[in-house]
């Protein structure tokens, strides 16, 4: 079985400041892991994808995310908080039939 | 290229009455999925179409719902008769032929479903 935990369903930064979004995981099968990003009145747009190529992926806008199979980890990072960047992160594991599961979301705020 | 589009992106209904919520998935995409997300909660798999056949319908809530996908092109996804416990947003989503775990699923703007 699959499932994903997000810690922490809101995140305020400052601007300028370090993100982490914190994403754990369960699976059964070796993990694919997703991050998607949700902007207000918008579809889900995929940031980058674990697909065991490399542990450490780099995504659109300056976002990363590093895979820690010992820690069933999957945190997404970005250096440098912008305005732009305030929106809903979403985490998801992909099941064996395809299904994605997600967790429940993290609604980050920038301040200026 | 357009991406997943979903129609209506807002719906008010009243209890027992019936919706029908479409999706137009990305041209030439055999895979297509629906996804809800009841208010505050994660995003829950509902049904997975290959082409027009239901590959995985096991998020189905219950027999209310019914999902087609005629011609293998958009699907509906129909909810009669709607119950207050069906409010939420409704995601529609497509990927590639193949349908690998390592897929990236396009997904639509969502249905905000509304019942009171």
């Amino acid at each position: 079985a699959q499932s994903v935990t997000q810690l922490g369903s809101h995140v305020s930064v400052s601007e300028g400041a370090l993100v982490l979004l914190r994403c754990n995981y369960s699976s059964s099968v070796p993990p694919y892991l997703f991050w998607y990003v949700q902007y207000p009145n918008q579809g889900l747009q995929l940031l980058l994808k674990y697909t065991s190529a490399a542990t450490l992926v780099k995504g659109i806008n300056g976002f990363e995310a590093e895979f820690k199979k010992s820690e069933t980890s999957f945190h997404l990072t970005k250096p440098s908080a912008h305005m732009s960047d305030a929106a809903e992160y979403f985490c998801a594991v992909s099941s064996t039939g395809n299904q994605f599961y997600f967790g429940t979301g993290t609604s980050l705020t920038v301040i200026p | 290229e357009a991406g997943v589009t979903q129609f209506p992106s807002h719906s008010v209904i009243e209890k027992g009455q019936t919706v029908t919520l479409r999706c137009d998935p990305i041209s030439g995409h055999d895979n297509l999925y629906w996804y809800r997300r009841v208010m505050g909660k994660e995003i829950k798999f509902l049904l997975h179409f290959v082409k027009e056949s239901k590959q995985d319908e096991s998020g189905m809530p219950n027999n209310r719902f019914l999902a087609e996908r005629t011609g293998g092109t958009y699907s509906t996804l129909k909810v009669q008769p709607a119950e207050l416990e069906d409010s939420g947003v409704y995601f529609c989503a497509s990927s590639p032929p193949g349908g690998y775990r390592t897929d990236t699923q396009y997904f639509g703007p969502g249905t905000r479903l509304t019942v009171l």
